[in-house]
């Protein structure tokens, strides 16, 4: 059972755009910066997003992130097919001192 | 190029104990640090732990406090990790992840993963 509270599904059109929202609290999204992983399955997951709102070299400027009091977003926009994934936050948990994913949520494109 | 290779697929009866090694190169291995991350079937990404190759110091989530063990050889660049006392349970991809330079908990290089199967 995680911290992090993520919506299970999202779906959209090609070239259309999708935000996933990240729920936590105080002792990790609010006094914690944020980070977004892509995972495909059967592969490694990548590295989208990392300290709330920067993007590693070559992950494409369709992918942003942002964080406000508790709760974490990411957004695709000129979603592609193969943007289809499993898409994790993660961050800090400072009570637990230890590292928390959230329940991920899956992107489909219609 | 950055990569991290593990080992290969493993089967393992309840009870026993599985060693999964994360190979690195590209990079000066002893300053970065390396996490693990499992994922059980049909379930999300967990947390294990993190080891610090240049001096073998580790935190490991309390879930698996006792059971894991982390450690590094210098020599070859390899992280290993071990978990004993398998269960049914612990059935699931096993990543390693490299922590990105200057931060603690940020996972910007993965393995290919490591299935680890417990079953009897």
């Amino acid at each position: 059972q995680s911290v992090l509270t993520q919506s299970p599904s999202v779906s959209a059109a090609p070239g259309q755009k999708v935000t996933i929202s990240c729920s936590g609290s105080n002792s990790n999204i609010g006094n914690n910066y944020v980070s977004w992983y892509q995972h495909l399955p059967g592969t490694a997951p990548k590295l989208l997003i990392y300290d709330n709102n920067k993007r590693p070299s070559g992950i494409p400027d369709r992918f942003s992130g942002s964080k406000s009091g508790t709760s974490a977003t990411l957004g695709i926009t000129g979603l592609q097919t193969g943007d289809e994934a499993d898409y994790y936050c993660g961050t800090r948990d400072t009570s637990l001192s230890a590292y928390v994913f959230g329940t991920g949520t899956k992107v489909t494109v219609l | 190029q950055v990569q991290l290779v593990q080992s290969g697929a493993e089967v393992k009866e309840p009870g026993a104990s599985v060693k999964v090694s994360c190979k690195a190169s590209g990079y000066t291995f002893n300053t970065y640090f390396i996490h693990w991350v499992r994922q059980a079937p049909g379930q999300g990404l967990d947390w294990m732990g993190i080891t610090n190759p240049s001096s073998g110091s580790t935190s490991y989530t309390q879930k698996f406090q006792g059971r894991v063990t982390m450690t590094r050889d210098t020599s070859t660049s390899t992280v290993y990790m071990e978990l004993s006392s398998l269960r049914s349970e612990d059935t699931a991809v096993y990543y390693c992840a490299r922590g990105k330079s200057g931060y603690y908990y940020v996972m910007d290089v993965w393995g290919q993963g490591t299935t680890v199967t417990v079953s009897s």
